[in-house]
């Protein structure tokens, strides 16, 4: 089954709220990286977190992650309409020539 | 200046055709994956090459053929076309075959009529 799963599935918002998309995830990993993929278009990374950290910031963005529970929030502030868009968390196992492994993604829309 | 670029954008054909979609990347990674997204969105890894040799092959029917000619081209053949093939073919690049940030394509939407 798939390493990460997000949720929720789905999340509506008004500009200038703040949205959390969580990823959970089974088995030890090195990493977990969020991406954002806009409707048509390719996947953009937006951050990346190791098992060693707990908390990043990017601009707007926040992660977070819990190896204890294997999870991992993402928080943006402050949304704007040009938020809207599918974001895919993704965990990277331990090892050499390891794989990302992609959850199903949670679309965002942003009302303005 | 187009990072990772992929052709063609759209392809459409018939059930039983051959086809290949080809893949550049102009960051001087040395690693190219090819990753297939079908229609509800899950994406999944399909090949990896790093420094033109293999290093992920997952489990991918033989009809579907990587080629990398050098580092900076991962290029997808797909023999005998199926209905299930249809979904987005995206190409993606990163430094080195460790799991860092990678750079995707714009998407290839394969439709198999």
């Amino acid at each position: 089954s798939q390493q990460g799963e997000e949720d929720p599935q789905a999340l509506s918002i008004q500009e200038g709220e703040n949205a959390t998309m969580n990823c959970s995830y089974k088995t030890s990993i090195n990493n977990l990286q969020w991406y954002r993929q806009n409707s048509g278009r390719g996947l953009v990374h937006l951050i990346l977190i190791r098992s060693n950290e707990r908390e990043k910031h990017s601009g707007r963005l926040r992660v977070t992650l819990d190896t204890s529970k294997k999870s991992s929030s993402l928080l943006i502030t402050a949304s704007r309409a040009a938020d809207t868009a599918s974001y895919f968390c993704a965990t990277a196992l331990t090892g050499a020539n390891s794989k990302l492994t992609f959850g199903k993604g949670i679309t965002l829309s942003v009302r303005p | 200046d187009t990072a990772v670029s992929q052709t063609p954008k759209y392809l459409v054909t018939q059930m039983g055709n051959d086809k290949s979609i080809k893949c550049e990347q102009n960051l001087g990674h040395d690693t190219m994956y090819w990753y297939k997204q079908d229609s509800k969105k899950f994406l999944k890894i399909m090949f990896s090459y790093n420094n033109k040799e293999l290093i992920i092959n997952e489990t991918v029917p033989n009809r579907f053929s990587p080629k990398s000619p050098d580092k900076a081209h991962l290029n997808l053949h797909i023999n005998s076309l199926e209905l299930g093939d249809s979904a987005v073919y995206f190409c993606a690049s990163s430094q080195g075959p460790s799991p860092n940030e990678q750079f995707f394509g714009p998407g290839t939407r394969l439709t198999v009529l």
